[in-house]
């Protein structure tokens, strides 16, 4: 069965720390996305990657990056974590650009 | 840009059937999605619907498809209190790389 697995469920980390979120899938999908969740906005896209070495800005990328150096692996990178980056974020990946997209079980990141 | 539209909430009893319905703005829409997202957890491919069909059902759940007036709908059959989530409808086009979410709609089954 498909698996994309997100490194932790819960993470609290300080002010002005750099954050790693690391997401993992098993399905040799080319695509791979990052959204983050918050209440009333739903899901908006901060970076997504069509193949390895490969990434596009997506609505939200202001104070993160990516990188992909392998084609199962996507991470997400917060370089000075502030407060307003508090949210849940979900990794997912995809066969094709348009096809369904298949979810991690996210990662509820705090930052105090 | 594209957009998509969904109401936030949405009460049903149990046992009755639920309709959560949702519009988009791209024309070209390709592939249209439900997705659910029980609490904790990461959204959940539903069903889908390709932009040449009219509906589609699938044992309790029925998709309708409006391309005229881009209104997209999901009807659940025989609410039961396991279905309460969020629900999320997504379109897709051939000619981009991005999914457009909704913001979701959250079912409430009241017992």
């Amino acid at each position: 069965d498909v698996k994309v697995t997100q490194s932790s469920r819960y993470l609290v980390k300080r002010t002005g720390e750099k954050v790693f979120l690391e997401c993992v899938q098993d399905m040799d999908h080319e695509n791979m996305f990052w959204y983050r969740q918050d209440p009333g906005l739903g899901l908006r896209l901060i970076y997504f990657s069509y193949d390895v070495k490969m990434k596009e800005k997506g609505d939200i990328p202001e104070g993160y990056s990516v990188s992909r150096e392998k084609k199962e692996r996507f991470s997400l990178i917060l370089e000075s974590a502030s407060t307003n980056q508090t949210s849940m974020y979900l990794c997912a990946s995809s066969l094709t650009a348009q096809s369904a997209q298949h979810f991690g079980d996210g990662t509820r990141l705090s930052i105090l | 840009g594209e957009d998509v539209e969904q109401s936030l909430f949405l009460s049903v009893r149990e046992g009755d059937s639920s309709v959560i319905n949702c519009t988009y703005t791209d024309s070209s829409s390709t592939y249209l999605y439900w997705y659910k997202q029980e609490p904790g957890a990461g959204l959940q491919l539903l069903t889908y619907i390709f932009s040449n069909m009219d509906m589609k059902q699938d044992q309790r759940l029925t998709v309708l498809l409006n391309k005229k007036d881009k209104h997209l709908s999901l009807r659940i059959a025989d609410t039961q209190t396991g279905d309460s989530a969020i629900y999320f409808c997504a379109e897709a086009n051939t000619g981009g790389f991005k999914t457009i979410f909704g913001a979701g709609t959250r079912l409430f089954v009241k017992a």
